[in-house]
């Protein structure tokens, strides 16, 4: 059973306009939210996260929205950049522990 | 140079042939942990540690056993691999536990069991 998912395998965006990443989860259980960004051949990069008791976190050009009461989370990259063509992974950490559960990944592509 | 360095980056083995993938980071960083990648599956995570001696399960810890008995390294050891192991391995490190403010992490290890 899927505790935290991705439902969009991929995404394309052009250069300049929003990225909008989702995930879901189905446990109430969790009480930080974090996103990934991975590269073919490295390793995966730590992004940004939210705590449960937050609606929004920014950074930068990253924006992580939290949705409590529709176990929703979204990943806005404003503008999006070539560079910005990656991975992207939720995930979710299991209250008062250091266990994550991750989403299945979406493959952002940003064309010129 | 901050590095968390793997060994061995590839590997093909049988099964049942115990195998260990060496961890280590130079940034004296308390946390550890060790994810898997797999098609389809995305990241999942294996086991963490908080400090020396002290380790925890994550996600998919069946197959897979860990020790901190140093602070700068943290294996991941297969006793009796099988072909379902097959997959890429990560290591990383970090001051603390999720929530980061920074994690680093080691450039892969591709383990394929036959």
């Amino acid at each position: 059973d899927q505790q935290v998912k991705q439902n969009s395998p991929s995404l394309s965006v052009q250069e300049g306009r929003i990225s909008i990443l989702n995930c879901d989860y189905t446990n109430s259980m969790f009480d930080y939210f974090l996103w990934y960004k991975k590269y073919p051949a490295e390793g995966p990069t730590f992004l940004i996260s939210i705590s449960s008791i937050k609606d929004k976190n920014e950074d930068g050009r990253f924006t992580v929205f939290l949705n409590k009461s529709a176990k929703h989370l979204s990943l806005h990259i404003v503008p999006s950049q070539p560079g910005d063509s990656a991975v992207y992974f939720c995930a979710a950490r299991v209250l008062n522990t250091d266990k994550l559960i991750f989403g299945t990944g979406t493959r952002l592509q940003v064309f010129p | 140079e901050a590095q968390v360095t793997q060994n061995p980056r590839y590997l093909i083995t049988v099964t049942g042939k115990k195998l260990t993938v060496t961890c280590s980071q130079n940034m004296n960083h308390e946390y550890m942990s060790w994810y898997r990648q797999d098609p389809g599956l995305g990241l999942r995570q294996i086991y963490y540690s908080m400090n020396v001696e002290v380790t925890d399960k994550g996600d998919v810890p069946e197959g897979y056993k860990v020790s901190r008995k140093e602070k700068r390294n943290f294996p991941l050891i297969l006793e009796s691999p099988s072909p379902n192991q097959t997959s890429l391995y990560f290591c990383a490190s970090s001051w603390t536990g999720p929530p980061y403010n920074e994690q680093f992490f080691g450039p892969g290890t591709r383990l394929t069991v036959l």
